[in-house]
């Protein structure tokens, strides 16, 4: 059931390059955010969505901007990709609060050399 | 920010031994969820505690919410080599009832040999 996807699944870009990571829900949730994964970090809340048009900062934004105009996608870019960016990133969707759960997109994994 | 401390961080067990996980923070979180994560996938949702002192059992798997909600269990009895994986605690932010934001620990890796 892929009711989240996430586009491409890896990546390989070099130093000072956009990226632009996709996140696409076919679910109609509200709630859209993105994390990324980093040994001994665990998943660290990059930037998140409470609807259209309406983004927030998490934990970790430098760096990172995203974009929601439509319900069903939601963009991260990396506006010039330094090594440190380098990562797995998730996308995940809530249906309306968090005590539901979340449901992850599988990852893109992106190397920046 | 509130802080997810989980341990251990490694646990490697032979088949059929019993194991605990536990999530601790010094903060009080409204709920807390744990996920299983595979190599190569997202982490998926086990279970969701919102009470304090609340028990969920998922056929082996035993979850408490602490009675302060500041922290958190898992006990896998007689673990099979199917466990395998990255186990992950996530609490939502005190006040965070509108964004849905979830703070997760650093996870623990399970791994159980046959």
């Amino acid at each position: 059931d892929a009711g989240i996807t996430q586009s491409p699944r890896h990546k390989v870009t070099e130093t000072g390059t956009p990226v632009t990571l996709r996140c696409h829900q076919t679910e109609n949730h509200r709630y859209m955010y993105w994390y990324r994964q980093d040994p001994g970090h665990g998943l660290r809340l990059i930037h998140y969505s409470y609807g259209v048009k309406d983004t927030d900062k998490g934990e970790v934004s430098d760096g990172y901007s995203v974009s929601r105009s439509k319900t069903e996608d939601f963009l991260l870019t990396l506006e010039s990709a330094t090594s440190s960016q380098t990562s797995v990133y998730f996308c995940a969707i809530s249906e309306t609060f968090a005590n539901y759960g979340y449901t992850f997109g599988s990852g893109t994994r992106l190397t920046v050399v | 920010t509130q802080l997810l401390e989980q341990s251990p961080q490694f646990l490697s067990i032979q088949e059929g031994e019993n194991l605990t996980v536990y999530c601790n923070s010094s903060s009080v979180f409204s709920s807390l969820q744990w996920y299983r994560q595979e190599p190569g996938e997202g982490p998926v949702l086990l279970v969701t505690v919102v009470t304090g002192g609340e028990v969920k059992k998922l056929k082996r798997l035993t979850f408490q919410f602490g009675d302060a909600r500041k922290d958190s269990s898992l006990h896998i009895t007689a673990a099979q080599p199917g466990d395998t994986g990255l186990y992950l605690c996530a609490g939502m932010e005190a006040g965070s009832s509108n964004t849905g934001k979830l703070i997760f620990g650093q996870g623990t890796t399970l791994q159980v040999k046959p």
